[in-house]
């Protein structure tokens, strides 16, 4: 089955720089990737995501890239603030099945 | 507005006992999730279910059941709970066709 591997456990960034977290997985049908915001002791929250007919994605300050040859995607975050800390999971899943499958989770840390 | 609710919000159970986390949605999603969140492990899908009286095995089944009599309601049975299923649950639902996946607010739950 598909599996999903978060490369960073914990990032920290200054407040005004851009975060980068990085996905591979394994499942070349996966089609949908999405990504979750979940601060703490709190549930998860859609924050973006990224199909497969597309290599690029953004909202706001958000950006998601996909390259589906690597097998990899990622998120960044320009322009950072304290409020983004939390932890980011990202997720793909297959059209056959709908399965979501979580990466561990990134720690990401916005210093003021 | 439309939601995934969980109950309860924390649990105690003893080993060997039963226990039944519950999920509500009024999202109308023909697919719901259950996952158990670890340190480290991100989130691992346990049960899934398709519609009303279809339940699906995830990647970690053993010890749990599923149940979905509704299309609004998604239980997870621990049947013999052991101390290793202490975990923080969390429950979704899914629309293949809009790709959005909502989450509840997590079962916190403590077998001694």
């Amino acid at each position: 089955g598909e599996k999903v591997e978060q490369h960073e456990s914990t990032l920290s960034v200054r407040e005004g720089d851009s975060a980068v977290i990085n996905c591979t997985y394994t499942d070349t049908a996966s089609s949908y990737f999405p990504w979750y915001k979940q601060e703490a002791g709190k549930s998860l929250h859609f924050v973006i995501d990224i199909r497969s007919n597309v290599d690029r994605k953004q909202s706001q300050r958000l950006i998601v890239l996909l390259d589906k040859k690597a097998k990899r995607f990622s998120l960044h975050i320009t322009a950072t603030q304290p409020e983004d800390s939390a932890i980011y999971f990202c997720a793909a899943a297959s059209s056959g099945s709908w399965q979501l499958i979580f990466g561990s989770g990134t720690q990401l840390t916005v210093m003021p | 507005e439309a939601a995934v609710t969980q109950s309860p919000r924390n649990k105690v159970a003893v080993t060997g006992g039963k226990v039944t986390l519950s999920c509500n949605q009024t999202n109308n999603h023909n697919n719901m999730y259950w996952y158990r969140q670890d340190t480290g492990h991100g989130l691992r899908l346990i049960h899934y279910s398709y519609g009303a009286g279809s339940t699906e095995k995830g990647d970690i089944p053993d010890g749990y059941k599923a149940s979905r009599p509704s299309q609004e309601n998604f239980s997870l049975i621990l049947e013999l709970a052991t101390p290793s299923q202490t975990s923080v649950y969390f429950c979704a639902s899914g629309d293949r066709a809009n790709s959005d996946y909502t989450f509840g607010s997590g079962t916190r739950l403590l077998v001694i």
